[in-house]
């Protein structure tokens, strides 16, 4: 069973850094590409990073680029998110996916995680 | 960027109904969409992927069609279960966008 659990959300001032973390199982994890997936309170879906499985590949969506880093250790089988410089309007519930059906780099999100809550405020 | 519009906003519905949800994508995406059901507090689930194939798991009743620009997916006698938001995706090219998603309410 494939499962993703999300760690390392919480309370951030703005200008502050967080780390997140999604530890992943039941799946060969450097086969697939990884993502990152927010939701603002009450608003849509937005993809803001997408890893390789190989980890030599990323992305990022124009609000975060220079901002956040993706990677991955696939010896751990673990997602990171670092995110620096924050902003209120990164607040979001921020999902863990994995990018496992498509090809290449056209995929669709087939397992996600429960998701951890960052809340950027002073 | 892709944009992905979807209609209607919301649809209320009642148990045993037919609904439509629409998307259309603002360039061509060939056959890379997928369509997603989220429920309050829960991470989104995938439904349908390349625009026609259901995922692994889904309940028949659901089914996705459509090339290019415009797409569908039909729920085509809606349960209990159902009353959730829609999503749809494209996955064409960066960055992978969303529609802005369709709520299915109960009537």
């Amino acid at each position: 069973e494939v499962q993703l659990l999300e760690s390392g959300g919480g309370l951030v001032q703005p200008g502050g850094s967080l780390r997140l973390s999604c530890a992943a199982s039941g799946f060969t994890f450097n086969s697939d590409a990884m993502s990152w997936v927010r939701q603002a309170p009450g608003k849509g879906l937005e993809c803001v990073s997408v890893i390789s499985g190989s980890g030599g590949s990323t992305y990022y969506s124009d609000p975060v680029k220079g901002r956040f880093t993706i990677s991955r250790d696939n010896s751990k089988n673990t997602l990171y998110l670092q995110m620096n410089s924050l902003r209120a309007e990164d607040t979001a519930v921020y999902y863990c996916a994995k990018a496992g059906e498509g090809s290449g780099w056209k995929r669709f999100f087939d397992y996600w995680g429960q998701g951890t809550l960052v809340t950027v405020s002073s | 960027d892709i944009q992905m519009t979807q209609s209607p906003s919301s649809v209320s519905a009642s148990v045993g109904d037919r609904v439509t949800i629409t998307c259309r994508a603002s360039q061509g995406i060939s056959s890379w969409l997928a369509w997603y059901q989220q429920k309050p507090g829960k991470a989104p689930k995938l439904l349908i992927y390349g625009a026609s194939s259901l995922q692994s798991g889904v309940p028949s009743r659901f089914s996705g069609s459509g090339s290019g620009t415009d797409f569908t997916l039909t729920i085509s006698s809606l349960q209990p279960e159902d009353f959730a938001t829609y999503y749809c995706q494209q996955a064409n090219s960066f960055p992978w966008t969303f529609g802005q998603g369709t709520k299915v309410e109960i009537k």
